[in-house]
């Protein structure tokens, strides 16, 4: 099992750049989240996928920030235009089902820097 | 709404002594509590759960009893090692909120040869 495939590992963007943050869950798991990480905020759901389907974007902080999953096997964040405040690592993590035991299991994360 | 609540960091330590991460929680119904570690550069992963009242995970010396009546699930290992040092989570997932899960601050723990 390869585990959560995120790349790339380390993205680099001036501001008013799009960018583009890929995920492939581990097969067979029926959800997939995207969160984004830093000092002063923690750890942020931004959105949460269900057999592709979005069903909660709630956590997206801008019109900016878009996500797509068009299988099960990929997923996307994409932030147009990106901002310096938008600089966190960002991760994708994928669950089995909706059973409230069951674990998610996370990538090793894109470490976004806008300047 | 659910939330947990952990005690601030940095936690530093001498090797070999003993470790406690607070970790409270809010929620309705019947949780999974998780806690979760986070090596530098790495995802986070889970170390241990537990799924109802009194049950003690366990993994890699470090364990959790799910406690109802106090709501916590205080993280203790015996003797530290500084492969350790890292930050933990404490998280929650239950009924409500879509099966989302909560997460906690974070704990940093730095372990010191």
């Amino acid at each position: 099992d390869a585990g959560v495939i995120q790349s790339p590992r380390h993205e680099v963007t001036e501001m008013g750049q799009e960018v583009t943050l890929r995920c492939k869950p581990i097969s067979g798991h029926d959800y997939l989240f995207w969160y984004r990480q830093t000092m002063m905020r923690g750890l942020e759901l931004l959105i949460y996928f269900n057999n592709n389907v979005p069903i909660d974007d709630s956590g997206m902080p801008e019109d900016r920030f878009s996500a797509k999953m068009p299988n099960a096997s990929f997923s996307t964040l994409k932030i147009q235009p990106s901002e310096p405040r938008d600089s966190a690592v960002y991760f994708c993590a994928s669950r089995m089902d909706t059973r409230n035991n069951s674990p998610l299991h996370f990538g090793n994360g894109t470490r976004l820097t806008v300047t | 709404g659910d939330s947990v609540t952990q005690m601030e960091g940095p936690v530093t330590l001498s090797e070999e002594a003993f470790l406690t991460i607070n970790c409270t929680y809010t929620a309705t119904g019947y949780p999974s509590l998780f806690w979760y570690v986070q090596y530098p550069g790495e995802g986070l992963q889970l170390l241990l759960k537990a799924t109802k009242a009194d049950d003690k995970g366990s993994n890699k010396g470090f364990e959790a009893t799910y406690r109802k009546e106090t709501t916590s699930f205080h993280l203790e290992k015996g003797s530290v090692q500084v492969s350790d040092s890292a930050v933990y989570f404490c998280a929650l997932s239950g009924n409500t909120g879509g099966f989302k899960t909560i997460f906690g601050a974070g704990t940093r723990l730095f372990v010191k040869a």
